[in-house]
């Protein structure tokens, strides 16, 4: 089946730091790919929308400057949070499109990510 | 705008016992809808699903009906395993193509013992 993994799976980093995680589609070429945060008890939340070689579409109150999505091949997409502060602890997962049934997202594990 | 409502949990429950997850949505038109589970560790796979209504999604198991009427979608197996204990999510779609978007409940972490 199609996979999609993560990098890296935990991260820490300090106040004020970026943080870049890495996703991508293993097995098959994902034209769309997708960025969620997951906050404990809550739902995954959808942060933006990126398209191999376009500029990413962000969901309304999602700030583009501090989640910058690049998607420069169609097995990799990369969401690098800037200047992270503790409110962006989380969990944030990606997928992925495109690949054998083309309306169908296949998930990657989720990064935790963690603000001291 | 579109929203899902699933039943909170823990559910626990013993082996070969009945499950029923309850999913309700709001949403404009006819969306698709969808059962997600996550394993501990493991990323979300989809289960089942159904994109227009009375039809019904099964899947291991497990069977969810498209419920126009009732806007519900409610996840059910008749005898559970302890290779079942996961988190369950209900989703819907809208849009077509490959830049659907999904809409996901909270999750409903189940938990079956032997």
């Amino acid at each position: 089946g199609a996979v999609v993994s993560q990098h890296p799976s935990r991260v820490i980093c300090k106040s004020g730091t970026s943080v870049k995680i890495e996703c991508r589609s293993l097995d098959f070429q994902a034209t769309t790919m997708f960025w969620y945060r997951q906050f404990p008890k809550q739902s995954l939340m959808l942060m933006a929308t990126s398209n191999e070689g376009s500029k990413a579409t962000y969901e309304q109150g999602v700030e583009k400057d501090k989640f910058l999505i690049n998607h420069a091949s169609l097995t990799l997409s990369t969401l690098t949070v800037t200047s992270a502060h503790p409110e962006d602890s989380s969990f944030y997962i990606c997928s992925a499109s495109g690949g054998p049934s083309y309306n169908e997202q296949f998930f990657g594990p989720g990064t935790r990510l963690t603000v001291l | 705008g579109n929203s899902v409502t699933q039943m909170e949990g823990p559910v626990t429950l013993s082996e070969e016992a009945f499950l029923t997850i309850n999913c309700t949505y709001t949403a404009t038109g006819y969306p698709s809808l969808f059962w997600y589970v996550q394993y501990p560790g493991e990323g979300l796979q989809l289960l089942l699903k159904a994109t227009k209504a009375d039809d019904k999604g099964s899947n291991k198991g497990f069977e969810a009906t498209y419920r126009k009427e009732t806007t519900s979608f409610h996840l059910e197996k008749g005898s559970v395993q302890v290779s079942d204990s996961a988190v369950y999510f209900c989703a819907l779609s809208r849009g077509g193509g490959s830049n659907y978007k999904l809409t996901f409940g909270k999750g409903t972490l189940l938990t079956v013992n032997p």
